[in-house]
């Protein structure tokens, strides 16, 4: 079955403890990314890879990091979170970048930081 | 950069048409305009997408009109089923940026 599954699914964790939340697809995507989901705000791009190696900032990149070593894998790397990245997170592919084709998104990780 | 509008919210009853439009101005003039469904507890699913005019499959349509600074996304026939969260989703021009609307809760009542 074609799908982006992102683990775990619940977090919690306290400030200053380093924790990865991994995303892996399974549809040869070139394209993936990262995005936090908050109440009143919608969804905001945190960071994106147009493929393998390459990666670039979204809209709120600040306290996150990303890699993308293989095609199918693009981990989300908290160094030292806060609670203010206390949120639910969303991963996605596509076949293509950007809005050229439709997005495929994992079901989320709620991440609580005290 | 790009900014996105879209009603907080909006109630129907089944059987109705609902149109929700999404205001998005300095968006990439060679990009599609794409619209996505959420459901409690679960990602974004993609529901449509277009670039002009008017585009329709077996779910919506999708109304844009030629200055591309607004987008109306057509549920012909509502049911309980469809009461969910409906994002717009635009590139932020210059970049690659994708930015999403607030998002429109549509609630569907018997």
């Amino acid at each position: 079955e074609a799908q982006v599954t992102q683990n775990p699914r619940y977090l919690i964790t306290v400030t200053g403890k380093k924790l990865t939340v991994t995303c892996s697809q399974n549809m040869n995507h070139e394209y993936m990314s990262w995005y936090r989901q908050d109440p009143g705000l919608g969804l905001r791009q945190i960071y994106y890879s147009m493929n393998v190696e390459v990666t670039d900032k979204g809209d709120v990149p600040e306290g996150y990091k990303v890699s993308r070593k293989e095609k199918r894998n693009f981990p989300l790397i908290l160094e030292s979170p806060s609670p203010n990245q206390t949120s639910l997170y969303f991963c996605a592919s596509s076949f293509r970048e950007g809005l050229r084709s439709p997005l495929h998104f994992g079901n989320g990780t709620r991440l609580t930081v005290t | 950069l790009a900014k996105t509008t879209q009603p907080i919210s909006m109630d129907s009853y089944e059987g109705q048409e609902v149109n929700i439009t999404c205001s998005h101005n300095n968006i990439a003039t060679n990009d599609y305009i794409t619209w996505y469904q959420q459901f409690p507890s679960q990602g974004p699913r993609f529901i449509i997408q277009g670039y002009k005019t008017k585009v329709t499959n077996e779910v919506a349509s999708l109304f844009i009109p030629a200055d591309r600074k607004s987008s109306t996304l057509s549920l012909p026939r509502v049911s309980l089923s469809d009461t969910a969260v409906y994002y717009c989703l635009v590139n932020g021009g210059a970049t690659n940026k994708l930015i999403f609307g607030t998002g429109t809760l549509l609630a569907v009542q018997p």
